[in-house]
């Protein structure tokens, strides 16, 4: 079984919409994080998470919420869904590691807002 | 500006080529630099990572990082079909290897 795993992997939405992306893994980490991808801006960060208690805004957080359910859940919601928030989701993981901390990846989850 | 620039591609290779993929970036707060590895469809993986100036060798993978003229290389030596992928260079100052700055990835296609 994958260590980090999202749900769903692919969802069509409207404008307007509330949705929920979530985000379980299984490697034991404090650290978790969601991510956006868009073709040619490369992977920028939405909201990062320490521990259950610690939420923190990233590059990109307006039009966006988190909730950190517990260690192994970190959920994105777009309360109100808009065209340009289409674009693929990564959630990713880590513990603290100096310079050898490394994040792991879920597979994605593509969201397209019509 | 972007804080991290790379070379989105495409890029394609004959199989056994060297293949030289790079960023540049603008922050010279940086001192940890990765490379990380994304097949079609799936998330990015961690290939490489490096400290501050230096080169650092994996197989066939070598990690350079030039400091002074805020570049980063990877080379990949002997390619592979397998190596198709885009390539994402991400980037850290000291303290923050959490917060990292991805470039926009170089889509690699190895022609067997």
């Amino acid at each position: 079984d994958a260590d980090v795993t999202q749900t769903p992997r692919n969802r069509i939405t409207k404008t307007g919409k509330r949705i929920m992306l979530e985000c379980s893994q299984t490697k034991g980490h404090d650290r978790m994080y969601w991510y956006r991808q868009d073709p040619g801006l490369g992977l920028r960060l939405i909201y990062y998470s320490f521990d259950v208690k610690d939420i923190n805004k990233g590059e990109i957080s307006d039009g966006y919420s988190v909730s950190r359910q517990a260690q192994a859940k970190f959920s994105l919601s777009l309360e109100s869904a808009i065209p340009n928030q289409t674009a693929l989701y990564f959630c990713a993981t880590s513990e603290p590691g100096g310079v050898k901390e490394t994040q792991y990846f879920g597979p994605g989850t593509r969201l397209l807002v019509l | 500006q972007k804080e991290v620039e790379q070379d989105p591609g495409p890029l394609s290779v004959p199989e056994g080529a060297i293949v030289s993929l790079n960023c540049t970036y603008s922050n010279s707060a940086f001192q940890y630099f990765m490379w990380y590895r994304q097949y079609s469809r799936k998330g990015p993986e961690l290939l490489m990572y490096t400290y501050s100036s230096g080169n650092k060798e994996d197989g066939r993978f070598t990690a350079q990082v030039d400091k002074s003229s805020k570049y980063i290389s990877l080379f990949i030596r002997d390619s592979q079909p397998s190596d198709s992928a885009t390539y994402l260079c991400a980037m850290s100052p000291p303290g923050s290897a959490r917060q990292l700055t991805f470039g926009s990835g170089t889509q690699l296609t190895v022609l067997p």
